[in-house]
């Protein structure tokens, strides 16, 4: 079984200023990471995905996160947010083999003001 | 459009009422999932549908029913309502049972008042 730990449930932050979106997972076996977007109102979007190759991925919008396996850790940044940036952002895993379903962490509400 | 339709998007019921939740896509794709949204508990699945005529509880199945008779359409069933399953519901799918090829496609959400 995997588990994700969202330790921030609430990131307040300054437009413009760096962010950091931390996410840790436990599972016994190797993972698939991701990060979900939601915005204000909606579904879940998927916004960025680690299968394989270069731990450092990256999303259109200018966000990116890093897969550190040693740290079981597959953090979310952004040098520089814009009030746009705020919503709520779930990490989650998958196992890459044999069945399991999705597994979310609790969410972070990252907060952009002006 | 590729998308995961769901309806109603806001519905206010009394307890005990039987209910239905309708999810549509029209992605072709095989695996489909609800799930519910709670305030500090993030998303928890209720059943998941691997394709037709094939459903799984998820972590929170007590209270649900769901049915997969065609492939586009996953509808979740509420036979007796409670106050408790107050909450925003969503409906996802994907290609890959697993997700992991493929993203998981979500609807807008049904947010659920039992009274």
């Amino acid at each position: 079984a995997q588990s994700v730990t969202q330790l921030d449930s609430q990131v307040p932050v300054f437009e413009e200023a760096p962010v950091e979106l931390r996410c840790n997972y436990s599972s016994s076996v190797s993972v698939y990471l991701f990060w979900y977007v939601q915005y204000p109102n909606q579904g879940l979007q998927l916004l960025l995905k680690y299968l394989s190759g270069s731990t450092l991925v990256k999303s259109i919008n200018g966000f990116e996160a890093e897969f550190n396996k040693s740290q079981t850790s597959f953090h979310l940044r952004k040098p520089s947010v814009h009030i746009s940036d705020t919503a709520e952002y779930f990490c989650a895993v998958s196992p890459i083999q044999g069945y399991s379903t999705l597994t979310f962490g609790k969410g972070t509400m990252l907060l952009v003001s002006p | 459009e590729a998308q995961v339709t769901q309806n109603p998007r806001y519905l206010i019921t009394v307890t005990g009422k039987k209910l239905t939740v309708t999810c549509s896509q029209n992605m072709n794709h095989e695996y489909m999932s609800w799930y519910r949204q709670d305030p500090g508990l993030g998303l928890r699945q209720i059943y998941y549908s691997m394709n037709v005529e094939v459903t799984d509880k998820g972590d929170v199945p007590e209270g649900y029913k769901v049915s997969r008779k065609e492939k586009r359409n996953f509808p979740l069933i509420l036979e007796s309502p409670s106050p408790n399953q107050t909450s925003l519901y969503f409906c996802a799918s994907s290609f890959n049972r697993q997700g992991n090829n493929s993203p998981l496609h979500f609807g807008n959400g049904t947010r659920l008042t039992v009274t």
